[in-house]
């Protein structure tokens, strides 16, 4: 079965400086991969998506994520943090058919 | 508005009462499924439904029982609920059952059982 890790909980940035959000992946193939946002008392809405192609892909709301095959990652960046930013947000994996295999999340918090 | 639906948003109901949540999508969308989101744990699979009258099991089915009649129309039925069922729910659909296609959620239906 496919997992995916990521490693912090929780993360607090300043606003308007860089964000990282890291996911690790196991799967023995090409991965679908996801990046999922929740905001408070909101569902998820999707923020980008990797299936095949340039490793760099782009997202809505100025989000952005690099395949890394080598290192297992997907890792999330954001060249500038809004508060609207402080959300909690999931990577994902498509396993068979459509099921997405989450992580478990990181809490961004944004400090003014 | 292209939207899923859930009902209720909010509940909190005692052991062994059962109980359903409705999950409705204006998509036309064939594949829906149940998710359960627990802290530190993400979300992990109820049950799915490639169409109507096909359902399967995900990860994390059992308490837990679904249908399908209807193509916009996903319920879940707890039958005898439990304090471990209590969690935060979504429902989500998709055009088809592909890794292809953006999953689409609802805004999620907390349920808490005492």
């Amino acid at each position: 079965a496919q997992s995916v890790t990521q490693p912090d909980i929780h993360i607090t940035v300043s606003e308007g400086a860089s964000l990282e959000l890291r996911c690790n992946y196991s799967y023995g193939a090409t991965p679908y991969l996801f990046w999922y946002v929740q905001s408070p008392g909101q569902g998820l809405q999707l923020l980008l998506k990797y299936f095949s192609g340039d490793t760099l892909v782009q997202g809505i709301k100025g989000f952005e994520a690099e395949f890394k095959r080598s290192q297992s990652s997907f890792n999330l960046r954001k060249p500038s943090v809004h508060w609207s930013d402080a959300a909690e947000y999931f990577c994902a994996v498509v396993e068979y058919g459509n099921k997405l295999v989450f992580g478990a999340g990181t809490i961004l918090r944004v400090k003014s | 508005e292209a939207q899923v639906t859930q009902n209720p948003r909010y509940l909190i109901t005692v052991t062994g009462k059962k109980l359903t949540v409705t999950c409705s999508q204006n998509m036309n969308h064939e594949y829906m499924s149940w998710y359960r989101q627990d802290p530190g744990l993400g979300l992990r699979q109820i049950y799915y439904s490639m169409n109507v009258e096909v359902t399967d099991k995900g990860d994390v089915p059992e308490g837990y029982k679904v249908s399908r009649k209807e193509k916009r129309n996903f319920p879940l039925i707890l039958e005898s609920p439990s304090p471990n069922q209590t969690s935060l729910y979504f429902c989500a659909s998709s055009l088809v059952m592909s890794s292809y296609n953006e999953q689409f959620f609802g805004p999620g239906t907390r349920l808490t059982v005492l």
